[in-house]
């Protein structure tokens, strides 16, 4: 079972701040899924990245994987509070997802 | 019209009771999941189901059981509930290639 390591755990910064969280492994991934789940719904699918050193841009959202497939980041430019949630790593293989623990972000106005 | 839903959305019961939360889909998919969340720990796969003649345990499958009735419809059981198994519960469903999971919007369950 690949073992997934989100950081930090938590994170709560001022609106229109920049942050970066962290989704890393000991295995390599064939690809990555990032999802967020807003307070009273269930997780939604925001990006998945493929292939190793890949960037993807959904917005004010950035997303990378590493060029060693073992680890990604998702990067949030001036954040607003519309942010606010649990983001979620996913690892995609011959088996089901495996989630990791997640970040929670709070975006205080 | 949400394309997964949940019934219940919360539920509180005592201990030793027999719980059902079902769960339907009008996605068309022929994967299902139930998972469970917890502060802390994340979503853990309970049981998970590739067809109508499927099932799969998964992480903690201990303690519950499915049945999967239809295609669109997967339902979770607790026999006897207990305290431990408070959590909120994720019903999900995805295509055949398993790329991207589609959520309901959970269940909030309570053993008292």
């Amino acid at each position: 079972t690949q073992l997934l390591e989100q950081s930090p755990q938590f994170l709560s910064i001022q609106e229109g701040e920049n942050l970066t969280v962290y989704c890393n492994s000991s295995s390599v991934f064939s690809s990555l899924q990032w999802y967020r789940q807003e307070p009273g719904e269930g997780p939604v699918l925001l990006v998945t990245v493929v292939t190793g050193g890949e960037v993807k841009k959904l917005k004010r959202l950035t997303f990378q994987f590493g060029d060693a497939r073992k680890d990604s980041s998702l990067h949030i430019t001036a954040a607003q509070p519309g942010d606010t949630g649990l983001y979620l790593c996913a690892v995609v293989g011959n088996t089901p997802l495996v989630f990791g623990k997640g970040t929670r972000l709070s975006v205080i106005a | 019209d949400a394309d997964v839903t949940q019934t219940p959305r919360n539920r509180i019961t005592k201990t030793g009771k027999r719980i059902m939360l079902e769960c339907s889909q009008t996605k068309g998919h022929d994967r299902m999941y139930w998972y469970r969340q917890d502060p802390g720990l994340g979503l853990r796969l309970i049981y998970y189901s590739f067809d109508v003649k499927d099932i799969n345990k998964g992480e903690i499958s201990d303690g519950y059981s499915v049945s999967r009735q239809a295609q669109a419809k997967f339902s979770l059981s607790l026999e006897s509930a207990i305290p431990n198994q408070t959590a909120l519960y994720f019903c999900a469903t995805s295509d055949h290639h398993g790329l991207r999971q589609f959520f309901g919007p959970g269940t909030r369950l309570t053993v008292l």
